[in-house]
């Protein structure tokens, strides 16, 4: 079992919905971390965070540590949010080092 | 700012032949690593070094070696390529903050491109 788990793997969304992609993780963490990965293949981060919740513009990411659960959620979404998203945790009491998840790809149409 | 930059970004090779990818980043930071992403997979950790001077393996070593250059540069070497290091190359950067036990983001390049025939 991976101990970092996305859901949905795939996404294709109308052009103004409300999205949300799904990280489960099965270990202890410090923090973790939503990575966007565009269609060129450059990888940005996004959010880091370790307790409650972090909004930057349309992006809002969620946590709840008790239930290892993450969210991340895209308001009013437009063609130019098509990417992969990724999460990424950071054991707690590692060296530091992420566990990636598989990635979710959104496709976000006219 | 450059950030992280990784050179070739496209490159196909032999069986057999070596080649090194190179990593610079230009916000000092002291750690910094290199990663492989595959269809399906998830991003996995080949080499990392901590701060300068120091290189430690990640979770799929074999077959690469690392160098620590300086500060700015860490560069992945395949020595032998193999078909199955046929891959997406990204090398990354960050800080890490011991003080309050929190890592800052990671900073990433475009990625290196290597086919392996």
């Amino acid at each position: 079992k991976n101990e970092v788990e996305q859901s949905p793997q795939n996404l294709t969304a109308q052009e103004g919905e409300f999205i949300t992609i799904n990280c489960s993780y099965s270990v202890g963490i410090s923090a973790l971390h939503w990575l966007q990965q565009h269609p060129g293949g450059g990888i940005v981060s996004l959010f880091m965070l370790s307790s409650g919740k972090k909004k930057h513009g349309r992006l809002i990411a969620t946590i709840n540590i008790q239930e290892k659960h993450s969210s991340l959620h895209i308001t009013a979404s437009h063609p130019r949010d098509s990417a992969v998203y990724i999460c990424a945790v950071r054991a707690g009491g590692s060296q530091g080092n992420l566990i990636f998840g598989k990635g979710t790809k959104l496709s976000v149409k006219p | 700012n450059a950030g992280v930059t990784q050179t070739p970004k496209f490159q196909v090779l032999k069986t057999g032949q070596s080649m090194t990818l190179q990593c610079a980043q230009d916000m000092n930071h002291n750690s910094m690593y290199w990663y492989r992403q595959d269809p399906g997979m998830g991003l996995r950790l080949i080499y990392y070094s901590a701060s300068e001077g120091t290189t430690d393996k990640g979770e799929v070593p074999n077959g690469y070696n690392v160098s620590r250059l300086n500060k700015r540069e860490f560069s992945l070497r395949l020595e032998s390529a193999a078909p199955s290091q046929t891959s997406v190359y990204f090398c990354a950067s960050n800080t890490r903050d011991r003080g309050i036990g929190s890592n800052q983001p990671q900073h990433f390049g475009d990625g290196t491109r290597l086919s392996i025939l």
